[in-house]
């Protein structure tokens, strides 16, 4: 199957800080990727739909001016959790839709980012 | 409103009893159907996906899944459970026109007893 890189693993920042989460299509061109929350022992919840190009789609309750994305290539899209405070310590996983895979429903998770604030 | 429900938080069986977990959505749309397995700490790997045809669908290490339309549900079958399938399990759905853009039920951890 098709990989998504996430990067980094993990990150500790202190309180106020910006933090900036990358994820990469490393063998196919995704023009529209997906960044989930996951609080511990949670399920994953949908922040945002990142367009190539394009200004993301935040779900609902999601700050747009917190959790700023970017999808400025066909191969990466970023997160950044600006001012990031304790509250926002979880972790971030993003996908990224195949758009080989079938139904335009395939889509590839990267290895999460763990953040936490301190 | 769509959604994903997985009755079971934590499900506790004894390696090589055979395990079932449950999953039951409910989608406006024709749903595309997934069960992701999590270790603790990491990311989401892909068991097995249903898009259409045979209801039976066979997956990685040994799981199966079975869409059963009547019943909007999707449960998670395995014969014979190593103590290496102990993990968080995950039943997303997603609809044709969505993108990738999936529902996540609540997770059911599995643990396994030797």
């Amino acid at each position: 199957g098709a990989v998504v890189s996430q990067h980094p693993s993990w990150v500790i920042c202190k309180s106020g800080t910006s933090v900036k989460i990358e994820c990469r299509s490393l063998d196919f061109q995704a023009t529209t990727m997906f960044w989930y929350r996951q609080f511990p022992k949670q399920s994953l919840m949908l922040m945002a739909t990142s367009n190539e190009g394009s200004k993301a789609t935040y779900e609902q309750g999601v700050e747009k001016d917190k959790f700023l994305i970017n999808h400025a290539s066909l191969t990466l899209s970023t997160l950044t959790v600006t001012s990031a405070h304790p509250e926002d310590s979880s972790f971030y996983i993003c996908s990224a839709r195949d758009p080989r895979g079938k139904g335009n429903t395939e889509a590839f998770f990267g290895q999460g980012t763990r953040l936490t604030v301190v | 409103a769509q959604s994903v429900t997985q009755p079971d938080i934590h499900i506790t069986v004894s390696e090589g009893a055979s395990l079932e977990l449950r999953c039951n959505y409910s989608y406006g749309a024709t749903p595309y159907l997934f069960w992701y397995v999590q270790s603790p700490g990491q990311g989401l790997q892909l068991l097995l996906k249903y898009f259409s045809g045979d209801t039976l669908v066979q997956g990685i290490k040994g799981f199966e899944a079975e869409f059963k339309r009547s019943q909007s549900s999707f449960n998670l079958r395995k014969p014979s459970v190593h103590w290496s399938d102990a993990a968080e399990y995950f039943c997303a759905v997603g609809a044709y026109n969505q993108g990738g853009k999936l529902i996540f039920g609540q997770g059911t951890e599995l643990s396994v007893k030797p």
